[in-house]
């Protein structure tokens, strides 16, 4: 029974590359969420999404940042040409969307991006 | 707008209760406490959640004032593996977004 999955662990780029990280849902949920954690913060909301919709995105940033979720294969969080302030962990959520809004989160292990 | 707050840390005795408080002063009535822990370089995990009454699960204890303005978490007998960074966050229940503030680091001595 895999819980929440996240690739890369790790993810190293430079400035102006574009990094995509990736989120497999447990088994059987089909809500997903991003939060990103910046050094020393708690962990921030930035986008909930249900299969091939999204259904909020007010706390990612207006530029350069995208999710998906297709109706086949894991979610994407994309980020285009990457700044130094890009730097966090980005860690997703999944849950199976039974009771409204409050069904547990589980959170994956997270992706901490490293911008040089 | 910080809807909780939490000691920055505490320090806690192997084997000992750890008892863990957090304010909300201005919680609404529809809204449910809730926490979650963070171990170093892993993602937040779900302890307990409750809206007026005392909760217990194989993890924790959760206790509410009568008047909801303030909770106790207790981990009963705490272990090495406890040490973390525990959330206290309070959400309406149909309110999908977590928000997580700076928690209170505790860390479980031997």
């Amino acid at each position: 029974n895999a819980g929440v999955m996240q690739n890369p662990r790790h993810l190293v780029r430079r400035r102006g590359q574009e990094a995509r990280l990736r989120c497999s849902p447990m088994k059987g949920h089909s809500h997903v969420y991003w939060y990103r954690q910046l050094p020393e913060e708690g962990l921030k909301f930035m986008v909930y999404l249900q299969k091939e919709n999204i259904i909020d995105e007010s706390g990612m940033p207006k530029e350069r940042f995208s999710a998906e979720f297709p109706k086949e294969g894991p979610s994407i969080l994309r980020i285009q040409q990457v700044v130094r302030g890009d730097s966090a962990a980005y860690f997703c959520a999944s849950s199976d969307g039974t009771s409204g809004g409050y069904n547990e989160q589980f959170f994956g292990p997270g992706t901490r991006l490293t911008v040089l | 707008d910080a809807k909780t707050t939490q000691p920055p840390s505490m320090d806690c005795a192997e084997g000992r209760a750890a008892n863990l408080p957090c304010n909300h002063s201005t919680i609404s009535g529809n809204e449910y406490v809730y926490w979650y822990r963070q171990i170093h370089s892993q993602g937040p995990q779900y302890i307990i959640h409750g809206l007026k009454n005392n909760e217990t699960n194989e993890m924790a204890s959760l206790i509410i004032t009568e008047d909801r303005k303030s909770s106790t978490l207790i981990l009963p007998h705490a272990t090495l593996r406890d040490t973390a960074v525990y959330y206290c966050i309070v959400r309406v229940f149909s309110d999908y977004k977590l928000s997580f503030g700076a928690g209170t680091t505790v860390t479980v001595r031997a």
